[in-house]
């Protein structure tokens, strides 16, 4: 079964502090792995997008980065702001006939406190 | 203009009404999707159009009817609907030109909260 786990469900951190995320996937097959920033109430904003051959792609303070080999994603914040409160989602797409295929994770809930 | 915009940003129906879920992109995008997303949990793809045809429908119940009258609008009338219904219903679009669609990026409209009573 296509899956994509994150962990932690939940996290808290001190503004300014750096904090990292985590992805594992079973999907197959893998075309892409991307990050969302979702804030509350409204939609989900692109942050990366990796494919197998890319193994870090950064985008301000935010860093991703993916190992093929174990299917495994992490989301690196970087000297954490107030505005960076909001969920994570990792998501990985497969190519089907009909379109792209997107199995999103559960997220990451992350609270940054002042 | 890379916004997907949707409206109404709330909408409140009891279970007899029939209403509509409007999203409009000027990107020049011919891939659009419906999502809805329930507290707490990741969006569930509805249905894909693709140059304003559905080519993905997740099995979603006929309650639900999408329409894509053309390239830069998509609707979801609404009928009949259920309390579990009740979510946050996004609106997104991707490109889809070219050969290689594997990393198109979508763009999310801010969604449609939706509550049935």
């Amino acid at each position: 079964k296509n899956q994509v786990e994150q962990s932690p469900q939940s996290l808290i951190i001190l503004e300014g502090k750096n904090c990292t995320l985590q992805c594992n996937y079973t999907v197959s097959p893998f075309s892409n792995l991307r990050w969302y920033k979702q804030d509350t109430g409204r939609g989900p904003v692109s942050l990366t997008i990796m494919t197998f051959s890319e193994n870090t792609k950064s985008n301000g303070r935010y860093t991703a980065t993916l190992d093929a080999d174990t299917k495994q994603s992490s989301l690196h914040i970087t000297a954490s702001q107030l505005s960076d409160s909001a969920s994570y989602i990792c998501v990985v797409s497969q190519i089907k006939a009909a379109g792209n295929k997107l199995t999103f994770g559960g997220g990451t809930r992350v609270l940054v406190k002042p | 203009d890379t916004e997907v915009t949707q409206t109404p940003k709330h909408l409140v129906m009891g279970m007899t009404n029939k209403k509509s879920l409007k999203c409009e992109q000027h990107m020049g995008h011919r891939a659009m999707y419906w999502y809805k997303q329930k507290a707490k949990k990741p969006p569930e793809l509805m249905f894909v159009y693709s140059y304003e045809k559905l080519s993905i429908n997740e099995s979603v119940p006929s309650r639900f009817s999408p329409e894509c009258p053309n390239s830069s609008l998509l609707n979801l009338h609404l009928h009949a609907l259920q309390p579990e219904d009740s979510a946050l219903y996004l609106c997104a679009s991707s490109q889809a030109k070219g050969g290689n669609r594997a990393n198109e990026k979508l763009f999310f409209g801010s969604g449609t909260q939706l509550s049935v009573l």
